[in-house]
């Protein structure tokens, strides 16, 4: 167990449809960072947030939001959503942003558009 | 642009042999490496990581892997292979500067245990 939850674990919605994934780092980790995995295009980053604002950004749609709450937890909001957005959902925390700092990788959420 | 290539995306090993899986990176500048593994229907679990304080790296679960600036490679390796050690493994190399970190993963290799 890494310390990270994600929720929910499994999400089936329709095309179209708008949804919000939940991320809870681990204690005293201040760095929340969003990846996608699907078969097509492996492990993508998304976007990063330390503290509350946003750090840096990967291959983000635009349709792809996110943020870092007070009490740092994360959400990810995903809308418009279209069947190619089938994938695995992780979110990831570390101690800082420093790059030596391993990151901690929730179990993932499977997000189906049907 | 720092980048890293896993070479196989599959890989066959007798229970007991040698595990060798293959990662190389491009990179202007000494990178921060890292191995991770990711079992069936989970997350992403650290291995072993390379920070310029030592070019061979022990990890979890036996692994280890050796930092090679002349290859620009970064193998993992184990000695002797487990029916548990089974599961996709990803190498990464962390880029960016100035608080702007994040990983770039390469395409992952599936490693395969017989009995």
């Amino acid at each position: 167990d890494s310390g990270v939850t994600q929720t929910p674990k499994h999400l089936i919605t329709a095309t179209g449809q708008r949804v919000t994934l939940r991320c809870s780092p681990r204690s005293g980790d201040l760095s929340v960072y969003w990846y996608q995995q699907s078969l097509d295009q492996g492990l993508q980053f998304l976007i990063q947030y330390y503290n509350g604002e946003e750090r840096a950004k990967g291959n983000i749609l635009e349709r792809f939001s996110a943020q870092q709450f007070p009490d740092l937890h994360s959400e990810l909001n995903l809308s418009s959503l279209e069947l190619g957005d089938s994938a695995l959902y992780f979110c990831a925390s570390s101690v800082t942003d420093s790059s030596s700092y391993e990151q901690y990788f929730g179990p993932g959420t499977r997000l189906t558009v049907t | 642009a720092q980048s890293v290539t896993q070479l196989g995306s599959h890989v066959s090993v007798s229970e007991g042999a040698l595990v060798l899986l293959r990662c190389n990176y491009s990179s202007s500048v000494p990178p921060y490496l890292f191995w991770y593994v990711q079992y069936p229907n989970q997350g992403l679990q650290l291995l072993l990581k390379y920070t310029s304080a030592a070019t061979l790296v022990k990890g979890i679960n036996g692994f280890e892997a050796e930092f090679k600036k002349s290859e620009t490679s970064f193998h993992l390796t184990k000695p002797s292979a487990h029916m548990s050690d089974a599961a996709e493994y990803f190498c990464a190399v962390m880029r960016g500067g100035s608080g702007t970190y994040k990983y770039i993963f390469g395409t992952g290799t599936r490693l395969k245990v017989l009995a």
